[in-house]
């Protein structure tokens, strides 16, 4: 109940596509939905966060989709760049507990 | 600033040694704590700490030890390495209060590989 289910593991898409990454959750106590940007030999850096008070976050070209009956949440990564490319992961965390549960990443590609 | 810095870079150990790795922030963050990263198992959270004195276990806590005395530095003991140890060690930090309360920042992370 406390797992955090990611997919796809790996993801290629071409320079001006979207990338979705879509994670699933069962602890409907979970409140606090953060995605990380993880390049290679470095560590997380936040992306873009979720509370379930609000069903979308825009920030730039990220936006978090979140569907509480579903209990899913996803990353769309609009006009894809090069740039892009890393791993992300989606995470989730219940206020006070101080515990965060991480997905199992997503690999990211982006062809030029 | 600075942000959460860690020290060892890279470290190799043998089987039955002990280390610490060490982090520090700069931002005067209540919270902070210890991750480590496999292939295909994401971040699993070792130890945290909400303030100085006050630490609990994650979820993979067996075979390492914290200690918080400051706000600043949260090092992380392992008592006797093996081999299962061998992973890529992340601390993180973050604010309790305000509008970034629970935005973690991750320092660059050691590599620490068990022989």
């Amino acid at each position: 109940q406390q797992q955090v289910k990611q997919s796809p593991q790996s993801l290629i898409v071409q320079k001006g596509g979207i990338s979705i990454i879509n994670c699933a959750y069962e602890n409907t106590a979970f409140d606090y939905f953060p995605w990380y940007q993880q390049f290679p030999g470095k560590g997380p850096a936040l992306l873009i966060a979720i509370r379930p008070d609000v069903s979308e976050k825009k920030e730039g070209r990220f936006t978090i989709s979140f569907n509480k009956s579903a209990k899913q949440f996803s990353l769309h990564i609009m006009d894809s760049q090069p740039g892009d490319s890393a791993t992300y992961f989606c995470a989730a965390s219940i206020s006070g507990t101080y515990k965060y549960i991480f997905g199992t990443g997503t690999r990211l590609k982006v062809l030029a | 600033n600075a942000g959460v810095t860690q020290t060892p870079k890279f470290q190799v150990l043998k089987t039955g040694q002990s280390m610490t790795l060490q982090c520090a922030q700069d931002m005067n963050h209540e919270y902070m704590s210890w991750y480590r990263q496999d292939p295909g198992m994401g971040l699993r959270l070792i130890h945290y700490s909400v303030g100085a004195g006050i630490t609990d276990q994650g979820e993979v806590p067996n075979g390492y030890n914290v200690s918080r005395s400051t706000t600043e530095d949260f090092p992380l003991r392992l008592l006797s390495a093996a081999p299962s140890q061998t992973s890529v060690y992340f601390c993180a930090s973050s604010p309790l209060q305000g509008r970034s309360s629970y935005e973690q920042y991750f320092g660059p992370g050691t590599r620490l590989t068990v022989t």
